[in-house]
């Protein structure tokens, strides 16, 4: 079964630390997401990438990095500058036929700074 | 400006009722919209496209052009429909696909 594994499900930062996020899929998708997603404000974009070796910032990459070495893994770190990290972190996959299909979303991982 | 609008963050109704989640959107482009649904545990899941008139678990949802809308109904909620509901904007720039989501709307449907 095809899909995307996100990886750990809970993770706790302490200030100052920097933290990566997994994020794999089996799909063969070229298009991946990271989204932030807190109560109130929706599923905000991150970063994206269309294409191995190639990605964006999205509309709140600062505190953010990501890299794209391989296809299935859209890794995504948290950095020290990130100054409210705690939030619900969601990885996406686009298909080709993204009209019928949609987005493929992972389960999340929720990080908290303790 | 490229916006998404769900003006309720929460919705309660009783079941039985018909239920009506409002999206309204921004866009300069031909409008591409989405209804996502996540379910308490679940991950985000694919509810509606706009691009086919089709009735999803009694969910349907009309893109309206001139009034800028895509708003999500049903006419009897059921308590399995509790959930937290997506309006999403597909956009594309330069040559990339992005999403524009709404802010959300939760559905509490009471028994």
């Amino acid at each position: 079964d095809g899909g995307i594994t996100q990886s750990p499900k809970y993770l706790f930062r302490k200030e100052g630390q920097n933290v990566t996020l997994s994020c794999e899929q089996n799909l063969n998708h070229d298009a991946m997401y990271w989204y932030r997603q807190d109560p109130g404000q929706g599923l905000r974009l991150i970063y994206y990438s269309q294409i191995v070796n190639d990605f964006q910032k999205g509309d709140i990459a600062e505190g953010y990095s990501v890299s794209r070495e391989k296809k299935e893994s859209f890794p995504l770190t948290v950095t020290s500058a990130q100054k409210n990290p705690t939030a619900f972190y969601l990885c996406a996959s686009r298909p080709p036929d993204r009209l019928i299909k949609g987005y493929t979303f992972g389960s999340g991982t929720r990080l908290t700074v303790v | 400006a490229q916006r998404v609008t769900q003006p309720e963050k929460l919705l309660s109704v009783f079941k039985g009722a018909p239920v009506e989640l409002k999206c309204n959107y921004s866009y300069s482009g031909s409008p591409e919209l989405f209804w996502y649904v996540q379910y308490s545990r679940q991950r985000l899941q694919l509810l509606l496209r706009h691009i086919s008139r089709e009735s999803i678990k009694g969910f349907t949802a009309d893109l309206n052009k001139g009034e800028t809308s895509f708003h999500l109904k049903k006419p009897f909620a059921q308590e399995e429909d509790s959930a937290m509901y997506y309006c999403a904007l597909s956009t594309i720039t330069s040559g990339t696909y992005k999403y524009i989501f709404g802010t959300g709307t939760r559905l509490k449907v009471l028994a």
